[in-house]
């Protein structure tokens, strides 16, 4: 079964640390994984779109790596800001059937000031 | 602006009215779909277009309809919405199926069903 996985479920940390949020897929067969943003209630804003081609890709303070081969994906987060606080949802897009996102069912990231 | 786009927002409504919720895209892209989040067990893709006139059964069809005549617009249908139907729904599109694309998402419908 095509899942993704990801560990912790919630993370609180204080501000200005870094850390890094842990994805993991069953299937090596992607087209790609993207790492989304969720505030509470709120919709989802794309964070990093990562090629299954690629093994890494970074934007601003967030840089996101992929390992298929160990079914693994990481964000991390630079410099932790308490604007940063919200859940971060990992999601792939497996090869095959209808090609539709699986998601992961979040970490939800608190930065305390 | 490239942007996918829901109406309404917000809904409450009574158990067997039935509803749609629009979505559309500006950014001629091929494949949407409609997901739902509820608390615990994530986003479910309920259905699927690969392009006009195409759709399919996600993984959690049951009790919505839709339809893709135009290649912008995908609407998603409660003929006889249940309680359990009460959920925080998403649009989403992306160029091509079967394509290393970012998938781009609507803001999101909260439905409320009474």
């Amino acid at each position: 079964k095509q899942e993704v996985t990801q560990i912790p479920a919630a993370l609180s940390v204080p501000e200005g640390e870094n850390l890094v949020l842990n994805c993991s897929f069953t299937d090596s067969a992607i087209y790609n994984l993207q790492w989304f943003r969720q505030d509470p209630g709120k919709g989802l804003t794309s964070l990093l779109l990562i090629q299954s081609s690629q093994r890494e890709q970074t934007s601003g303070r967030l840089n996101a790596s992929l390992d298929k081969s160990s079914g693994r994906s990481t964000l991390y987060i630079a410099a932790s800001q308490p604007g940063d606080s919200a859940t971060y949802l990992c999601a792939v897009t497996y090869r095959g059937g209808s090609e539709k996102l699986v998601f992961g069912k979040g970490t939800k990231l608190t930065v305390n000031p | 602006e490239a942007q996918v786009t829901q109406n309404p927002r917000y809904l409450i409504t009574v158990t067997g009215k039935k509803l749609t919720v629009t979505c559309s895209q500006n950014m001629n892209h091929e494949y949407m779909s409609w997901y739902r989040q509820d608390p615990g067990l994530g986003l479910r893709q309920i259905y699927y277009s690969m392009n006009v006139e195409v759709t399919d059964k996600g993984d959690v069809p049951e009790g919505y309809k839709v339809s893709r005549k135009e290649k912008r617009n995908f609407p998603l249908i409660l003929e006889s919405p249940s309680p359990n139907q009460t959920s925080l729904y998403f649009c989403a599109s992306t160029p091509k199926r079967g394509r290393d694309n970012e998938q781009f998402f609507g803001p999101g419908t909260r439905l409320t069903v009474l």
